[in-house]
């Protein structure tokens, strides 16, 4: 079985470009989940989807993030414009409808931002 | 604020002995807690998980105690093989009916485990 896929892999971009990160969850894996994860930290949590339906966006910063997934399948992480504080790994994960479902991640694209 | 605390940042341990590690959480609402290992360029890979209605979970050579007075856990890893050197993130859920959808992480410890 495929696991999470995620692309790019490495992101180099200067300041106030836009960037974006695309991600195909595992197959039958309604649940989706961004994750950002900053160098020496854990990974925390940017936005859940169930489906095609966003039902957790607490943790990201609207001004400038934004995320779709259009036909409740692939996703697009998108920045605009990219702050130097936006280096970091994000992660893309996945699971299985509710309950104690495991989160399957992704590679993660590490952004550099000069 | 940290409310899962990883409190080493490293631990070093011989081939064929007991790794610990331990990781804290402030948050009372946690019910549900995983243990992550972590490659190098890969994403973290789940390796074992507790609900807080037990207080151990035993998966081959991995076991997880659950304190839940003393808000602690800790992964046991016996024997320690050198595969098994790689960042172990601690994380924690309080979903409502047992959902782990939310999961907040501690820092990770890098575990290397000598030939």
């Amino acid at each position: 079985e495929a696991g999470v896929v995620q692309s790019p892999r490495y992101k180099i971009i200067e300041k106030k470009q836009p960037v974006a990160f695309w991600c195909n969850p595992i197959s039958g894996h309604n649940t989706l989940y961004w994750y950002r994860q900053n160098l020496g930290q854990g990974p925390e949590l940017l936005i859940r989807y169930e489906n095609e339906e966003a039902v957790d966006d607490s943790q990201l910063p609207k001004d400038r993030f934004s995320a779709e997934r259009l036909k409740g399948v692939d996703s697009t992480l998108k920045i605009q414009p990219a702050e130097l504080g936006d280096s970091a790994v994000y992660l893309c994960a996945s699971s299985a409808p509710t309950g104690f479902e495991t989160q399957y991640f992704g590679p993660g694209t590490r952004l550099l931002v000069l | 604020d940290q409310q899962v605390k990883q409190n080493s940042p490293s631990l070093s341990v011989q081939e064929g002995r007991i790794s610990i590690l331990n990781c804290d959480y402030t948050n009372s609402m946690f019910d549900y807690f995983l243990w992550y290992k972590k490659y190098p360029a890969e994403g973290p890979t789940f390796l074992i998980s507790i609900s807080s209605i037990k207080d151990k979970n035993e998966d081959g050579r991995f076991t997880v105690f659950l304190n839940k007075s003393a808000k602690h856990l800790s992964l046991h890893i016996v024997p320690s093989q050198p595969g098994d050197s790689a960042v172990y993130f601690c994380a924690a859920s309080a979903g409502s009916g047992g959902s782990n959808y939310k999961l907040t992480f501690g820092k990770g410890t890098l575990l290397t485990v000598n030939p």
